[in-house]
């Protein structure tokens, strides 16, 4: 089955700066990768996502990058602000509707 | 805006009673899923629904969990008895079979 990989599992970064986060996917049929901002206590809530046709999808702020022959795709989040704060999912599917999520990343926004 | 609705938000229970999570998808959508995520990680599928048949249960451990969803519309997760492992969130998702998956609140289950 999928496998996905995800990097750092905490970032701090000073508020206005970027912050990238990184994930691995193992399956080379996986055609779907969202993005899922996940606040406590809360569902996650899907922020941005790119299918395996498009190598960049941008929206407002925050953008995906898709790289299938790596196997790697990338969450960018620019001028971050303190209400970015919140854990981060990157996730990857097969076309099955089934979804394999990373293990997260605690995003702090220092102000 | 439309959302998945789910309740109880918080439950705290007894080793080796019985809970039941229920949610009502968005309207319209077809496929309801079922994920539990442990403190610290991402969701991990438990079943997945298409309209009132289930998709894929595999990772269900069906010796003590149960999901259902007879009209196709809301669906029930039950646990039976439950077992302190069990403590996490629960969460519904629904999608109109697009992929593109909304999650509701979640359930935070706590066996004591």
């Amino acid at each position: 089955g999928e496998n996905v990989e995800q990097h750092p599992s905490t970032l701090s970064v000073q508020e206005g700066d970027s912050a990238v986060i990184k994930c691995t996917y193992s399956d080379s049929a996986s055609n779907y990768f969202p993005w899922y901002k996940q606040e406590l206590g809360k569902g996650p809530q899907l922020i941005i996502d790119i299918r395996s046709n498009v190598g960049e999808k941008k929206d407002q702020r925050i953008a995906v990058t898709l790289n299938k022959t790596v196997k790697h795709f990338s969450l960018h989040i620019t001028e971050t602000q303190p209400e970015d704060s919140a854990v981060y999912f990157c996730a990857a599917s097969g076309g099955n509707e089934k979804l394999t999520f990373g293990t997260g990343t605690r995003l702090t926004i220092i102000p | 805006e439309a959302e998945v609705a789910q309740s109880p938000r918080y439950k705290i229970t007894e080793k080796s009673q019985a809970v039941a999570f229920w949610c009502d998808p968005i309207s319209g959508h077809a496929t309801l899923y079922w994920y539990r995520q442990i403190l610290g990680q991402g969701p991990e599928l438990l079943v997945q629904f298409q309209d009132e048949s289930v998709v894929d249960d595999s990772q269900l451990p069906k010796d003590r969990f149960s999901a259902e969803r007879l009209k196709g519309v809301d669906s029930t997760l039950k646990i039976q008895p439950a077992e302190l492992g069990d403590s996490a969130m629960y969460l519904c998702a629904s999608s109109l079979g697009d992929i593109e998956q909304f999650f509701g609140p979640g359930t935070r289950l706590t066996v004591l």
